[in-house]
């Protein structure tokens, strides 16, 4: 199998504070990680691409700063939302590349900024 | 450049009846492409995939999908509907090569009446 875990799967902070969501690969080693943000009733967007070892490549209209994106290991890469805000509420998803066809999808983590 | 258009945001049959989902791409490049489904609050799950071969391709629970390469096609069906097919699908399309992201469509929410 290849299964991802993405933790946690809800999270409510304060604004201005940060928040950190890791996703596993808990079964395989992950090259490359993607991070996506989902809207309600709206398709995925892609946030970032995440390669072990190297700096995430960020898709257009994304904040670096605000998004930070580590893969330390093939078996883990976190997005960190820093200096949160109510717009920032939303569904992240990361899934892993295990280098077929395929893609693998964490459970998501829902984030609401209060 | 690669897209997908979905037609369709929200599908509403009978259970028992036909399900299909419609779903046409644009791609330069053979591509790869992917049904997937969604339920509230959850990640994704792979339905089926089209990568090279036969061009009907069977997935879970009951769905099948053609590539059809004239028609720039790969709608989703399946022949009799039931209450827990309810959910969020999405057809995606890559491009097969090192940069493997993936393109997404706007997704189809199916809605299965009793």
């Amino acid at each position: 199998g290849a299964v991802v875990s993405q933790h946690p799967s809800r999270v409510i902070c304060k604004s201005g504070t940060s928040v950190k969501i890791e996703c596993r690969s808990l079964d395989f080693q992950a090259t490359t990680m993607f991070w996506y943000r989902q809207f309600p009733k709206k398709s995925l967007m892609l946030m970032a691409t995440s390669n072990e070892g190297s700096k995430a490549t960020y898709e257009q209209g994304v904040e670096k700063d605000k998004f930070l994106i580590n893969h330390a290991s093939l078996t883990l890469s976190t997005l960190t939302v820093t200096s949160a805000h109510p717009e920032d509420s939303s569904f992240y998803i990361c899934s892993a590349d295990k280098g077929g066809s395929e893609a693998f999808f964490g459970q998501g983590t829902r984030l609401t900024v209060v | 450049a690669q897209s997908v258009t979905q037609l369709g945001s929200h599908v509403s049959v009978s259970e028992g009846a036909l399900v299909l989902l419609r779903c046409n791409y644009s791609s330069s490049v053979p591509p790869y492409l992917f049904w997937y489904v969604q339920y509230p609050n959850q990640g994704l799950q792979l339905l089926l995939k089209y990568t090279t071969g036969a061009t009907l391709v069977k997935g879970i629970n009951g769905f099948e999908a053609e590539f059809k390469k004239s028609e720039t096609s790969f709608h989703l069906t399946k022949p009799s509907a039931h209450m827990s097919d309810a959910a969020e699908y999405f057809c995606a399309v890559n491009n097969a090569g090192n940069n493997r992201k993936l393109i997404w469509g706007l997704g189809t929410s199916l809605a299965v009446n009793p």
